[in-house]
Parts: C-alpha cells; sequence; structure tokens
C-alpha cells in the first residue's frame, strides 16, 4: 500500500513552460485534493475532487487546471509557469464515508521553482 | 466559511521547557479540529484530532490539545519538548457534517525550534 504517491519531486521551469504534477493514491478514496504551501501561508486549497469526472476551486485555483478521469489519479497542470507560482504542492486524499470522520492522507510533496 | 489563526508564527524554546502553540478559529458549523506536524523537507502528519467526547486530546509523543469551545480555541501543549520536536505545527478545522467534512482549512503555522 504506497498511499498518497507524487512526482517529480522536484522541478525546475522557466516562465511560460507548462507541466504537470503527477498524483496518485491506491487506497480507493473518492476525494483528492491540490494544495499548494508558501512561507508564512500555510496550506492553502487549490483545486479538488469528490470522484472521477468531478472537480471543484479550491481558494487559490487562478493558473491551474485539474481533471480527475481515474479514482487512483488527480494531475495538477500549470499551463504557462509564473515566478508567483514557486512553492511546494501536496496531494491529499481521503474517502468520503457518510456520517463519521475520514482522514487525509499527504504525498511527499514536489517543489517547484520557476525562474 | 471556517478559518484558523495560529498566533504565533515562530517559538523558539530550550530543551525540556514547556510549550504552548495557539490556535484559533472561527466557523458558522459545528467543527473537527486538527494539529498536523510537518518536519523538516517532509509531508504533512496528522499528529492529533478532536472529533466529539473528551476535549481533551493526545497523541502518542506526548502533546496534547484542548478544545474550548467558547474561546473557539484548540491550543496544542507539550510539558517538556526535545530537540526532535522541532518542526512547523498546522492547525486546521473542518466542518463536521457528511458535506462539509473533508475540507481542510489551514492556519499559517507555527515553526517550533527546539534549542539544546
Amino acid at each position: 500500500n504506497a498511499g498518497v504517491t507524487q512526482t517529480p519531486k522536484f522541478q525546475v521551469l522557466k516562465t511560460g513552460q507548462s507541466m504537470t504534477l503527477q498524483c496518485a493514491q491506491d487506497m480507493n478514496h473518492e476525494y483528492m485534493s491540490w494544495y499548494r504551501q508558501d512561507p508564512g501561508m500555510g496550506l492553502r486549497l487549490i483545486h479538488y475532487s469528490v470522484g472521477a469526472g468531478i472537480t471543484d476551486q479550491g481558494e487559490v485555483p487562478n493558473g491551474y487546471n485539474v481533471s480527475r478521469s481515474t479514482t487512483e489519479d488527480f494531475p495538477l497542470r500549470l499551463l504557462s509557469a509564473a515566478p508567483s507560482q514557486t512553492s511546494v504542492y501536496f496531494c491529499a486524499s481521503s474517502s468520503l464515508k457518510r456520517g463519521g470522520y475520514n482522514e487525509q492522507f499527504f504525498g511527499p510533496g514536489t517543489r517547484l521553482t520557476v525562474l | 466559511a471556517q478559518s484558523v489563526t495560529q498566533l504565533d508564527s515562530q517559538v523558539p524554546v530550550f530543551e525540556e521547557a514547556p510549550v504552548e502553540l495557539r490556535c484559533n478559529y472561527s466557523s458558522s458549523v459545528s467543527v473537527y479540529l486538527f494539529w498536523y506536524v510537518q518536519y523538516p523537507n517532509q509531508g504533512l502528519q496528522l499528529l492529533l484530532k478532536y472529533l466529539s467526547g473528551s476535549t481533551l486530546v493526545e497523541s502518542i509523543n506526548g502533546f496534547e490539545a484542548e478544545f474550548n469551545k467558547s474561546q473557539t480555541s484548540f491550543h496544542l501543549r507539550k510539558p517538556s519538548v526535545h530537540i526532535s520536536d522541532t518542526a512547523e505545527y498546522f492547525c486546521a478545522v473542518s466542518g463536521n457534517s457528511g458535506g462539509s467534512n473533508y475540507k481542510l482549512t489551514f492556519g499559517k503555522g507555527t515553526l517550533l525550534t527546539v534549542n539544546p
């Protein structure tokens, strides 16, 4: 059981380049989300999904796209990277069982630098 | 909507001293409350959580937090810290109903530095 995996661990981009951050989970979780972590800002929700084919915006969605074609995968796309997107990105997942608490599990993070 | 305020961005302490990391929240609905820990260059780990019942919750490594509904607080405490407790600590909140209990709102974090 690998849990939540993220690739790559590190990435350096030039302004205007595009790339996809990968996130996968093997726990059959319905809920998946992307956060960005910036110094002094905590974690802020970018996008989330409650199931395959369903996505929604979080607090800071601008500049990012997501899709959810399978339960396991939730890639985050940067279409035209900007220096303001330099950050550490975390993916998280949880089940959505009704009537109780569903723990969120976090991936190890991707450290992205945009020059 | 929910929000979390962590009152201290940095807390330096000496080894074996007590520590308190403060967290206040606001919410229009009943909540679940969490403390996460992030060790240097690692991801987030759940440290402890309040869901219901006893307002005092404990972790396996000696931390405890108390839910105070009247003061809307969930402060984290440890009576004697170790060097290995050096990390960033995040307080988080979610609603506790079926439609909202998966969306976490985080505070900005408190960097705890334990010095020898």
